[in-house]
């Protein structure tokens, strides 16, 4: 059974970089796309980009400025870089399996509040 | 990109009622990459359908979806009291991947 689980500050301050890690357990996360995905408090779900085990990347046109995507296969993990944040940043993190046609993603983690704040 | 529109914004139902959800796309939604996720509070989306009619693993029967191009729905045959949640419609066929706003399905 494929788990996700999100690591990384619950705090970061503005104008700094809210570093995220997914570690995968279940599967390895050679072969397949990865994605990240935020929500803000009581509003809808925005797709960040994601990531194929080789490294290729897609991101949201909206943050491509500011994000980061990395993987790495040894660990079976994949982390989130996003810069220069701000209020409008604090959300709820989620990252996800991208099997696309094969299945949207599934499955997603559980998620990780990050707040942004002086 | 492709801008999911959801409707009604809450539908207001009684156990063992049809659920039926709409998402309309901007464009339309290639090879029927569209997907529905359901979501309760304090956990994450749970993936119900994709390929716009394609249950996942372990979905019960009673949720179906379908249509194509622009307009899809999702359909819950009876409500069961696990199935009051929100309801998200997603295109994964065209980047940037969208969501829509969701619909909330509450007891009435």
């Amino acid at each position: 059974q494929v788990q996700l689980q999100e690591s990384g500050p619950g705090l970061v301050k503005p104008s700094e970089t809210l570093s995220l890690t997914c570690t995968v357990s279940g599967s390895s996360i050679s072969g397949h796309f990865w994605a990240w995905i935020r929500q803000p408090a009581g509003k809808g779900l925005e797709w960040i980009g994601r990531i194929y085990s080789s490294g290729s990347t897609n991101y949201n046109p909206s943050l491509k400025s500011r994000v980061t995507l990395s993987v790495d296969t040894s660990r079976n993990q994949f982390s989130l870089n996003l810069t220069s944040v701000t209020a409008a940043d604090t959300a709820v993190y989620y990252c996800a399996r991208d099997l696309g046609l094969l299945g949207a993603f599934r499955p997603w983690g559980q998620g990780t509040m990050v707040s942004v704040s002086s | 990109e492709i801008v999911l529109t959801q409707s009604p914004g809450t539908l207001s139902l009684s156990p063992g009622e049809r659920a039926t959800l709409s998402c309309r796309a901007s464009q339309r939604v290639s090879s029927g990459y569209l997907a529905w996720y359901q979501q309760k509070p304090g956990q994450a989306p749970r993936l119900l359908i994709y390929g716009a009619s394609n249950r996942a693993t372990g979905i019960p029967d009673r949720f179906s979806g379908g249509g194509s191009g622009t307009d899809f729905t999702l359909t819950i045959s009876s409500l069961e009291p696990e199935d009051f949640a929100v309801y998200h419609c997603q295109q994964y066929g065209s980047s940037p991947f969208t969501f829509g706003p969701g619909t909330k399905v509450d007891i009435k």
